[in-house]
């Protein structure tokens, strides 16, 4: 199995702060890779996929980058709805497999 | 836009086959567009992908629960389910059903654009 390596697994920020979560492939996945948000008590919301395509509704002050084994998900100014836990997902070779998550916790 | 209902029990017995529904809604369970998937997130294994299920009709499962688990379609209810048989605490999960596009252009699949609401499920006697 590909295994989906996150960092940091918390991390404490500030309304309008730059964050960037990085997520790293045991070996390459090409741009098969997806970013997910979930809330407590919800199921995760797709945000990104393929990289760096920005799924319809979602706020461009998200963003992906990479290629092969490491991602990196941005968002430009945290805003106060962006506090939840993120997950990226490769989606290259079954048996699909997510991160174990990063959690984006107000400083 | 894609609904996606789910439905079953919340606890089962160990030893015994869980199952659960999915009922989709603003579209065909038999569309080419889609490919329909399970997954269940535990505190201990995280998000974890169960099986998926092709517009083609081939199924692909985890190979740590391969043998346990089947997944179909009933196209006169526009649902598809998943079973997953001789459970024990460790299934204890929130399981989730979802859709993945499939574009058919150079963008390749979309994963996981829509979920279900998320079926609790304990096992336990």
């Amino acid at each position: 199995d590909i295994q989906m390596t996150q960092s940091p697994s918390t991390l404490s920020a500030s309304v309008g702060d730059r964050v960037t979560i990085t997520c790293r492939a045991s070996q390459s996945i090409s741009s098969w890779l997806a970013w997910y948000q979930q809330k407590p008590g919800r199921a995760p919301k797709l945000l990104i996929y393929k990289v760096s395509s920005l799924e319809s509704g979602v706020s461009s002050r998200f963003s992906g980058s990479g290629s092969g084994t490491e991602f990196t998900l941005t968002i430009s100014s945290l805003q106060p709805e962006d506090f939840a836990t993120y997950y990226c997902q490769q989606y290259n070779t079954y048996p699909w497999t997510f991160g174990q998550g990063t959690k984006v916790e107000i400083k | 836009q894609l609904q996606l209902q789910q439905s079953g029990p919340g606890l089962v017995q160990p030893s015994e086959t869980l199952s659960l529904t999915c009922t989709v809604s603003g579209g065909s369970v038999s569309s080419t567009t889609y490919n329909w998937a399970w997954i269940r997130q535990s505190p201990g294994k995280g998000l974890e992908w169960i099986g998926s299920l092709h517009n083609s009709g081939t199924t692909y499962y985890n190979p740590s629960l391969k043998s346990r688990v089947t997944i179909s379609v009933d196209t006169s209810k526009n649902q598809f389910s998943l079973k997953v048989g001789s459970l024990t605490a460790a299934d204890t999960a929130l399981y989730y059903c979802a859709s993945i596009r499939v574009t058919g252009t150079s963008i390749g699949w979309i994963p996981y654009e829509y979920w279900g609401q998320g079926a609790l499920v304990a096992v336990s006697s």
